[in-house]
C-alpha cells in the first residue's frame, strides 16, 4: 500500500508569488491535514479536509487555503508569499476524520523556500 | 489554553541503553490524547505511540511505551534498548477540543555506539 505522496518536494519561489502544494493520501483515507514546520513556530496546524469539507482550521492568515478533491486528493495555496512561509508543510492522512481515528500518516512534506 | 511542554533540547543515549523523553501538557479538557511522532532527518513524521485521557493502562508499542501520569499531566516515552536507527527528532502532541494536533518543540535524540 502506498503511503502518503506529497509533490512538490521542492519548491523556491519569490517574495509576492502563489503557491500550491499537493497531497495523495494512502488509498481509501478520506481525512488529510496540513501542518507548517519551521524553527522558529514549530508544528503548526493548519486545516483539516474530511470528504471534501474543511473541519477545522488553524490560526493562519487567509492567504493560506485549501481544498480537497473527490478522490481525497488535497491541494493547499498560499498567496502572496512572504519570507516567513519559507517551512516545512506536513501533510497527514487518516481513514476517519481525526476526531474519530487517532491514527494520521505523514507525508514527506514540501520544503518551501520564499526569497 | 492547550500546551505541550518538552523540556530537553537535547538527550543522548548509548546503544542498547533506555531512554526517557519528557513532556507534559496543559489542558482543561476531560478527554484527550496524547501522541508521540518521531521525524527521521528525511523530515517524514512516523506515528509511534498514543495514549488516550481515559486509558487506565500505559500504552506500549514494541520498544516504546508511554509513561502516563495523568495527575501531574505528563506523558513521557520511553524507549529501551536503544538502537542507532532510533536516532531522531520526537515530538509530543496532544489532541483535545476542536480536534486540532498541537506539538510541542520536539527532543533531539543521539544514540552512540
Amino acid at each position: 500500500k502506498a503511503g502518503v505522496t506529497q509533490t512538490p518536494r521542492y519548491l523556491i519561489k519569490t517574495r509576492g508569488q502563489q503557491v500550491t502544494l499537493s497531497c495523495s493520501p494512502i488509498s481509501g483515507h478520506r481525512s488529510v491535514s496540513w501542518y507548517q514546520q519551521t524553527p522558529g513556530q514549530g508544528l503548526q496546524f493548519l486545516f483539516e479536509y474530511f470528504s471534501e469539507t474543511q473541519r477545522n482550521k488553524g490560526n493562519f492568515p487567509g492567504r493560506f487555503s485549501g481544498r480537497q478533491f473527490s478522490n481525497s486528493r488535497s491541494e493547499m495555496n498560499v498567496s502572496t508569499l512572504e519570507l516567513g512561509d519559507s517551512a516545512l508543510y506536513l501533510c497527514a492522512s487518516s481513514l476517519l476524520p481525526t476526531s474519530a481515528s487517532y491514527e494520521q500518516y505523514f507525508g514527506p512534506g514540501t520544503r518551501l523556500t520564499v526569497t | 489554553a492547550q500546551k505541550i511542554t518538552q523540556t530537553q533540547p537535547g538527550m543522548f543515549v548509548q546503544e542498547k541503553e533506555a531512554v526517557t523523553l519528557d513532556c507534559t501538557y496543559d489542558t482543561s479538557d476531560q478527554s484527550y490524547g496524547l501522541f508521540w511522532y518521531k521525524q527521521p532527518s528525511s523530515g517524514e513524521m512516523i506515528f509511534l505511540i498514543y495514549q488516550g485521557s481515559y486509558d487506565e493502562q500505559n500504552a506500549t508499542e514494541g520498544r516504546y511505551s508511554l509513561n502516563f501520569q495523568k495527575a501531574r499531566k505528563s506523558a513521557n516515552l520511553v524507549i529501551s534498548a536503544s538502537q542507532l536507527g532510533d536516532s531522531a527528532m520526537y515530538f509530543c502532541a496532544m489532541r483535545g477540543r476542536g480536534d486540532k494536533l498541537i506539538f510541542g518543540t520536539g527532543t533531539r535524540l543521539q544514540v552512540f555506539p
